[in-house]
C-alpha cells in the first residue's frame, strides 16, 4: 500500500530561519504531489503542487518544494520564516490508482 | 468568490441521536470528498463522489453514509453517533480525482 511519511512531527524555529520539511513516499509510478497548510483556525488549503515538468515548484508565501524522483521526496522548503507560517504543514501524494494519501503533518512553530 | 461552503461550523449531538453534516460547493467540481480529522492527525477520507458515483473507502464504518443530491450539494450522516466520532468533519472538492483539492472550513462534531 503506498503511504506518505513527514521527517518532523514538530519544528521549532525563530523568525528568520530557514525552513526545510521532509516528506517521502512509497510509490514507484507517476504521482501528483501537493503540499497543504492549515493555519491555526483556518482551512486546509494548497501551497503549492507537483504534477510534472521542472521539478522545482514554487508557491504562495515564498514556499518552494523540490521533487527528487529517484529519492521518492517532495521537501518544502522556505528561506525565511515568518511568525504568520507557524501552522501545520501536510504532504500529499496521488498515485494512478489510488486515492490521495496525506502524510501525518508537521506542525511549525515560528517564534518572533 | 468561489468556495466551498460547509454547515453548521459547529454540531453537538447526543450518543446515538443521527446527525448530517452539509456541504456546498460554487465551484463546479466533478468531486467531492468527506473527510475526518481528529486533533493532530492528518485527515483520513472516509468517502468521495466522483459525479454521481461513490466511492467508500473499505475501513469507512457502515454508521457513516452520504449523499450527494446535485453536483453542488454533498451530506454526511452519521447514523449513529459514538463518543469516536467527535472529530472535525471535512468537505472538499476538486474538477478531476488528479487534481489538487479545495477544502471547506469544516464541521467541527461534539458528542455528548
Amino acid at each position: 500500500a503506498q503511504s506518505v511519511s513527514q521527517h518532523n512531527h514538530h519544528v521549532i524555529l525563530s523568525e528568520a530561519a530557514s525552513l526545510e520539511l521532509g516528506c517521502n513516499y512509497s510509490y514507484g509510478g507517476t504521482v501528483n504531489l501537493f503540499w497543504y497548510v492549515q493555519y491555526p483556525g483556518q482551512h486546509l488549503q494548497l501551497l503549492l503542487k507537483y504534477f510534472s515538468g521542472d521539478p522545482l515548484v514554487k508557491g504562495i508565501k515564498g514556499f518552494e518544494a523540490e521533487f527528487i524522483k529517484s529519492k521518492f521526496s517532495f521537501n518544502l522548503r522556505k528561506p525565511s520564516v515568518q511568525w504568520s507560517d507557524t501552522a501545520e504543514y501536510f504532504c500529499a501524494v496521488k498515485t494512478s490508482y489510488d486515492k490521495v494519501i496525506f502524510g501525518p503533518g508537521t506542525s511549525l512553530s515560528v517564534i518572533p | 468568490d468561489a468556495m466551498v461552503i460547509q454547515n453548521p461550523r459547529y454540531q453537538v449531538t447526543q450518543f446515538g441521536k443521527p446527525v448530517t453534516l452539509s456541504c456546498s460547493q460554487t465551484l463546479n467540481h466533478n468531486v467531492m470528498y468527506w473527510y475526518q480529522q481528529k486533533s493532530s492527525q492528518a485527515p483520513k477520507l472516509l468517502f468521495h463522489y466522483y459525479d454521481k458515483d461513490f466511492n467508500n473507502e473499505a475501513d469507512t464504518p457502515d454508521n457513516f453514509q452520504s449523499r450527494r443530491p446535485n453536483t453542488s450539494f454533498c451530506f454526511l450522516d452519521i447514523r449513529s453517533p459514538g463518543l469516536g466520532d467527535a472529530a472535525m468533519y471535512l468537505c472538499a472538492t476538486s474538477r478531476d480525482q488528479f487534481y489538487e483539492q479545495y477544502f471547506g472550513p469544516g464541521t467541527r462534531l461534539t458528542v455528548t
